[in-house]
C-alpha cells in the first residue's frame, strides 16, 4: 500500500532563510504528488503538483518541488522564507483510485 | 468562484448528541471526498462519492457515521450518537475526476467537539 513519510515534525528557519521540506512516498509505479499547506484555522490549500514531465515543478507563493524517483522523495523547497509562510506542510500521494494518502505534516515556524 | 463550503464552522455538542455536518463542492466536480484531521492520526479519508453515488466507505470509523449525498451539490457527513473520541476537524473537498490525477479541493472544515 502507498505511504507517505514526513520526517520532520517540526522546522523552524529565520525569515529570509532557505526552506527544505522533506517528503519520501512508496508505491511501486509513478505517482502523482502533491503538496498542500494549511493555515491555523483553516483548510488545506494546494501549493503544487507533480503527475509528469519535468520533474522539478513549480508552484504558488514561491514554492518549488522536486521529484526523484531514485530516492522516492518529492521535497518541498523555497529559497527564501517569508513570515507569513508559517503554517503546516504536508505531502499526499495518490496512487491509484481515490485513495490521496497524506504525510502526518511538517509545522514550519518562521523566527524574525 | 466560490470553493467548497462546509457548515458549521464550529460545533460543540454534548455525548449522545446527533451531529450533522454539511457541505457544498465546487460546481462541475464529480468527486466528493469527507476527510477527518486529529492529531493521533492525521488525516483520513472517510468516504468518498463519484457521481452521487458512494464509492468507498471503507474509512468510516463505525456504524455511528453515515454520509449521503442526495444531489450533485449537496452531502451531509453525520453522526449519531456522538461520543467525545470523534472530536476533530472534518473536511469536505471535491475535485474534478479522480483523486489520483487531479487536484482535490478543500473547505475550511468543521471543528467538531464532543463534550
Amino acid at each position: 500500500a502507498q505511504s507517505v513519510t514526513q520526517p520532520d515534525i517540526h522546522i523552524t528557519v529565520s525569515e529570509g532563510a532557505s526552506l527544505e521540506l522533506r517528503c519520501n512516498y512508496s508505491y511501486g509505479a509513478t505517482p502523482y504528488l502533491f503538496w498542500y499547506v494549511q493555515s491555523p484555522g483553516q483548510g488545506l490549500q494546494l501549493l503544487l503538483k507533480y503527475f509528469s514531465g519535468d520533474t522539478l515543478v513549480q508552484g504558488i507563493k514561491g514554492f518549488e518541488a522536486e521529484f526523484k524517483r531514485s530516492q522516492s522523495s518529492f521535497n518541498l523547497r523555497k529559497p527564501s522564507v517569508h513570515w507569513s509562510d508559517a503554517a503546516e506542510y504536508f505531502c499526499a500521494v495518490g496512487a491509484g483510485g481515490n485513495k490521496l494518502v497524506f504525510g502526518a505534516g511538517t509545522i514550519l515556524r518562521v523566527k524574525s | 468562484d466560490a470553493g467548497v463550503i462546509q457548515s458549521p464552522r464550529h460545533e460543540v455538542t454534548e455525548m449522545g448528541q446527533e451531529v450533522t455536518l454539511r457541505c457544498k463542492p465546487i460546481s462541475g466536480h464529480d468527486y466528493l471526498f469527507w476527510y477527518r484531521q486529529t492529531m493521533m492520526r492525521g488525516l483520513e479519508l472517510l468516504i468518498y462519492f463519484n457521481n452521487n453515488v458512494p464509492i468507498d466507505d471503507s474509512g468510516m470509523p463505525e456504524d455511528r457515521f453515515s454520509a449521503k449525498m442526495p444531489n450533485a451539490s449537496f452531502s451531509t457527513l453525520k453522526i449519531q450518537p456522538s461520543e467525545p473520541r470523534d472530536s476533530a476537524v472534518y473536511f469536505c473537498a471535491s475535485s474534478l475526476g479522480p483523486a489520483s490525477g487531479n487536484t482535490i479541493y478543500f473547505g475550511e472544515g468543521s471543528w467538531l467537539t464532543v463534550v
